[in-house]
C-alpha cells in the first residue's frame, strides 16, 4: 500500500470522448508526476508540478492537460486521444528538498501510484 | 544515448535462492540517485531502493541490496532468498542532480520458481 491513489484503475473511451485521470497522493509531497508506460517503451515523464506549479512539460500533445489544484492532487484531462495513447499512465510524488529540481544531489524518491490503464478505441 | 540499460529481459530464480539483476548508467553529472523498482502484473510501481552517487556504503533494504561500482556505472540488484511474491519487472531508474526526471530502463522480469 502506498500513499499514492489514482482513479480511475481503468478507462476505455472513444477518440471523441473527454475523461480525467485523478491522482491523490497523502504524504504531504511539494511535487507530483505524470508518467506514461506504453508497451515495449520505458517510463516516459510527461508532466512535473512543483508546488503546484508547472515545472516540466516533455513535448507532450495538447490532447493531454494537466492541473494541480493544490499540493496533494493532480488530474489529467483527456481529450480526442488516439489509439496510440492507450498506456498505463502512472503518477507520482516526491519531497524536494530545494526549489529546482531538489537539493541537486538527486536524492529524492518518486512514489508512484498503481496506475490508470487506458484503452483508447 | 540511453542513460539506463538493462540487459537481461528476463530471468528465471528458484525459491530461496539470490538473484541479481543488472543495471549500468550513463551521466556525467557528479550528483545522481540511483533507484530500483518493483512493478507486479497489477501496474503499480514500488519503491525498493536507493542509492547516491556520493553514498561510501552499498544500500541495503531488507533481502534488497545494491552493488553499486562507481567506477563502472553500475548498479546491481541483488534479491536474496527470493519469493514467488517476488515475481514482477524490475526497474533500474537514475535522477540526476537538479533534475525531477527519472530515466528508467528497460526492465527486468523476473520469474521465481516453487
Amino acid at each position: 500500500e502506498t500513499g499514492v491513489t489514482q482513479t480511475p484503475r481503468h478507462l476505455v473511451m472513444g477518440m471523441t470522448n473527454k475523461k480525467s485521470l485523478k491522482c491523490e497522493q497523502h504524504l504531504g509531497h511539494n511535487a507530483m508526476y505524470w508518467y506514461k508506460q506504453s508497451a515495449k517503451k520505458p517510463l516516459e515523464l510527461m508532466f512535473v508540478y512543483s508546488l503546484e506549479e508547472r515545472v516540466e512539460n516533455n513535448s507532450v500533445p495538447s490532447r493531454f492537460s494537466p492541473e494541480c489544484p493544490n499540493s496533494s492532487h493532480l488530474f489529467l484531462h483527456l481529450h480526442t486521444l488516439q489509439p496510440e495513447d492507450s498506456a498505463l499512465y502512472l503518477c507520482a510524488s516526491s519531497q524536494e528538498q530545494g526549489l529546482a529540481g531538489g537539493t541537486g544531489r538527486g536524492q529524492e524518491t518518486q512514489y508512484f501510484g498503481p496506475g490508470t490503464r487506458l484503452l483508447v478505441l | 544515448a540511453q542513460k539506463i540499460t538493462q540487459t537481461q529481459p528476463g530471468m528465471f530464480v528458484q525459491e530461496k535462492e539470490a538473484v541479481t539483476l543488472d543495471c549500468t548508467y550513463d551521466t556525467s553529472d557528479p550528483s545522481y540517485g540511483l533507484f530500483w523498482y518493483k512493478q507486479p502484473s497489477s501496474g503499480e510501481m514500488i519503491f525498493l531502493i536507493y542509492q547516491g552517487s556520493y553514498d561510501q556504503q552499498n544500500a541495503t533494504e531488507g533481502r534488497y541490496s545494491l552493488n553499486f561500482q562507481k567506477a563502472r556505472k553500475s548498479a546491481n540488484l541483488v534479491i536474496s532468498a527470493s519469493q514467488l511474491g517476488d515475481s514482477a519487472m524490475y526497474f533500474c531508474a537514475m535522477r540526476e542532480g537538479g533534475d525531477y526526471k527519472l530515466s528508467f530502463g528497460a526492465g527486468t522480469t523476473v520469474t521465481v520458481r516453487a
